[in-house]
């Protein structure tokens, strides 16, 4: 089991410039979420799906769209980079729906260090 | 809303010394809590995993507890060792409709353990 695979693992934009982050996994999870991590800030959430075909807005949305291509993939758009998307983004998921212990554990990617000049 | 809080932002022991790593919550309201370690440039590993019907959770030389009515969980690491060096995590899923899934993460704490 890979768990949650994220690429590209670096990329640097410039300004205006726009990009997909790719996000998969294979623990046959219903939910994915996408977070920025900035210095100081901790994880904040940016979108997330509950299941496939859904996806709702997290704490910062502006300036990303997502798209949850099926069961597996879950992915992150940045339309016009900005500086202040200048991050590092990480992909999770888990199984609100799973009983037991581990039940909406989040297993996180490798996440993708993004800079935009 | 939701306000996670770790104190301090950063921690240095010598080897050997038990670590006690504190996260507080302002809504008592959860689901659960869940303690991650990130070593740098890394992702999150998932460390424990507390429900919010539950006191304490252990893994080998980790033991977490929770104290939801008083907003609180502490991570305790027995016996530390410089491959505990790492930033650790907590982050709190809430209860409401309108929390549904996502975690609230706190800033985390940043520990050294020097040989």
């Amino acid at each position: 089991n890979a768990g949650v695979t994220q690429t590209p693992k670096f990329q640097v934009l410039k300004t205006g410039q726009s990009m997909t982050l790719q996000c998969a996994q294979d623990m046959n999870h219903n939910s994915m979420y996408w977070y920025r991590q900035d210095p100081g800030m901790g994880l904040r959430l940016i979108y997330y799906s509950a299941s496939e075909g859904t996806t709702d807005k997290g704490e910062v949305p502006n300036g990303y769209n997502v798209s949850r291509l099926n069961k597996r993939e879950f992915s992150l758009r940045l339309e016009s980079a900005a500086p202040s998307q200048t991050s590092v983004y990480f992909c999770a998921s888990s199984d609100p729906t799973r009983p037991g212990a581990s039940y909406n554990e989040q297993f996180f990617g490798p996440g993708t260090r993004l800079t935009v000049l | 809303k939701q306000e996670v809080t770790q104190i301090p932002a950063a921690l240095s022991v010598p080897e050997g010394e038990n670590l006690v790593l504190n996260c507080s919550f302002t809504d008592s309201a959860i689901y659960n809590l869940q303690w991650f370690r990130q070593d740098p440039g890394k992702g999150l590993t998932s460390l424990l995993l507390i429900q919010s019907s539950q006191r304490e959770q252990t893994s080998g030389r980790l033991n977490a507890s929770l104290d939801k009515s008083s907003g609180r969980s502490t991570l305790y690491i027995a016996a530390s060792q410089p491959g505990d060096s790492a930033t650790y995590l907590c982050a709190v899923r809430g209860m409401t409709t309108d929390s549904w899934g996502k975690l609230q993460f706190g800033a985390g704490t940043q520990v050294v353990v020097t040989p």
